[in-house]
């Protein structure tokens, strides 16, 4: 059961533009969301999180939009550089308990910035 | 602080073997998740470990199983291995219930 989705395998962007990177989710018990990039032969790499009590979170060029309604959230990268070229993960959670619940991750988008 | 280690990065087996990854999380990180990557099927959620109990399961056969040592360190282990099996296996560790979980560089296995 793919309950986290990715529907765009791949992305192409030029340097210094926008990129955005979506991700949708079916279960509406998810309250955290995570984005993570991974770069080949390399395990992935937390970037940025967002709470469900929350519809944006930014750090530096990286800004998270959570629309809950639609359960859908977005990755912008502004400006896009030439090393952000990676396959970005989305993963959604539960927190509402204090049990240890598990990670859903999207498929991928594999994000190609062009010099 | 040293990241998440995992161990070996690289190994080749036969069909019908078995083999054992290890992974060493971050100090003071007390769970430990193992995830699959396959091209196309993202990362699919193995187990995760606790205080060496299971907390998670995937939907993966049975030959798929792991532990957790007392200093937290994990293990997996895949039996009777198949083609299907040659992956990007990931290990992860966080430090509690509600935080974001770091991952190794991962062990990647050719089942040949």
């Amino acid at each position: 059961d793919q309950q986290v989705k990715q529907n765009s395998p791949s992305l192409s962007v030029q340097e210094g533009r926008i990129s955005i990177l979506n991700c949708d989710y079916t279960n509406s018990m998810f309250d955290y969301f995570l984005w993570y990039k991974k770069y080949p032969a390399e395990g992935p790499t937390f970037l940025i999180s967002i709470s469900s009590i929350k519809d944006k979170n930014e750090d530096g060029r990286f800004t998270v939009f959570l629309n809950k309604s639609a359960k859908h959230l977005s990755l912008h990268i502004v400006p896009s550089q030439p090393g952000d070229s990676a396959v970005y993960f989305c993963a959604a959670s539960t927190r509402r308990t204090d049990n240890f619940n598990k990670f859903y991750f999207g498929s991928g988008t594999k994000l190609n910035v062009k010099p | 602080k040293a990241g998440v280690t995992q161990t070996p990065r690289y190994l080749i087996k036969t069909r019908g073997q078995q083999v054992t990854l290890s992974c060493s999380p971050i100090s003071g990180h007390r769970s430990v998740s193992w995830y699959q990557q396959t091209p196309g099927q993202g990362l699919q959620f193995l187990f995760e470990y606790f205080s060496e109990t299971q907390r998670n399961k995937g939907n993966f056969p049975g030959r798929f199983s792991g532990r957790q040592f007392s200093n937290s360190r994990s293990e997996m282990n895949v039996s009777t291995l198949e083609l299907g099996d040659s992956a990007l296996y990931l290990c992860a560790s966080r430090q509690g219930v509600n935080t974001e979980a770091f991952f190794g560089q991962g062990t990647r296995l050719t089942v040949v």
